[in-house]
């Protein structure tokens, strides 16, 4: 089955600093790919899409500034989260649309990173 | 109005029990269905698509009610290992966006 792996798994960082998360798609190529955040008890909710060679598409009340997204190749996208603040803290997950697949419904998700902001 | 309903729960059952999940959604424009099984500080992952014919799988049955808008998931004889949160999704191609729920949390207990 399709595997999307990312790094890390979880991070503690300082308020201020800037955390970058991975995401890989081990065993196919994805044009697309989408970063969720989900915070305790509620559901996920869509940050922005991507494809590889673009610049991503932000969801409204999400800030392209704080949250860098670069989809540099067909395998890989990264997050940066910029001068995380506690309020940032939460599960970030990425999920990755296999190329030349049936639609942009069929999304493989990561295991996803859990940040900590102190 | 969120544009995924779901009843949060939890819903409490003994194994063996039958329990059924609702959902509401908003879009009429919406093209797709599924339900995703979440486990704690995991990701989602799918565990059936639902079709307006309704569809079985093993103890899990989905149907879907295009007319009220409304999805629905049976889970018969549930086990121990049932308990997760239960995600309600839609997909709209006009987006190509997949829209969660809150979900919906099964504790089975012995």
């Amino acid at each position: 089955g399709a595997v999307v792996s990312q790094h890390p798994s979880w991070v503690i960082c300082k308020s201020g600093t800037s955390v970058k998360i991975e995401c890989r798609s081990l065993d196919f190529q994805a044009t697309t790919m989408f970063w969720y955040r989900q915070f305790p008890k509620q559901s996920l909710m869509l940050m922005a899409t991507s494809n590889e060679g673009s610049k991503a598409t932000y969801e409204q009340g999400v800030e392209k500034d704080k949250f860098l997204i670069n989809h540099a190749s067909l395998t890989l996208s990264t997050l940066t989260v910029t001068s995380a603040h506690p309020e940032d803290s939460s599960f970030y997950i990425c999920s990755a649309t296999p190329r030349g697949g049936r639609a942009l419904e069929t999304q493989y998700f990561g295991p996803g990173t859990r940040l900590l902001v102190l | 109005r969120k544009e995924v309903e779901q009843d949060p729960g939890p819903f409490n059952v003994p194994e063996g029990a039958t329990v059924a999940f609702n959902c509401t959604y908003s879009n009429s424009a919406s093209q797709s269905f599924f339900w995703y099984r979440q486990d704690c500080r995991k990701e989602p992952k799918l565990l059936m698509s639902v079709y307006s014919s309704g569809n079985e799988d093993g103890r899990f049955t989905a149907q879907l009610n295009r007319a009220s808008q409304y999805i629905s998931l049976l889970i018969r004889d549930s086990k121990l290992s049932d308990s997760a949160t239960y995600l309600c999704v839609v997909y709209s191609g006009n987006t190509g966006k997949l829209i969660f729920g809150q979900g919906t949390t099964l504790q089975v207990k012995p």
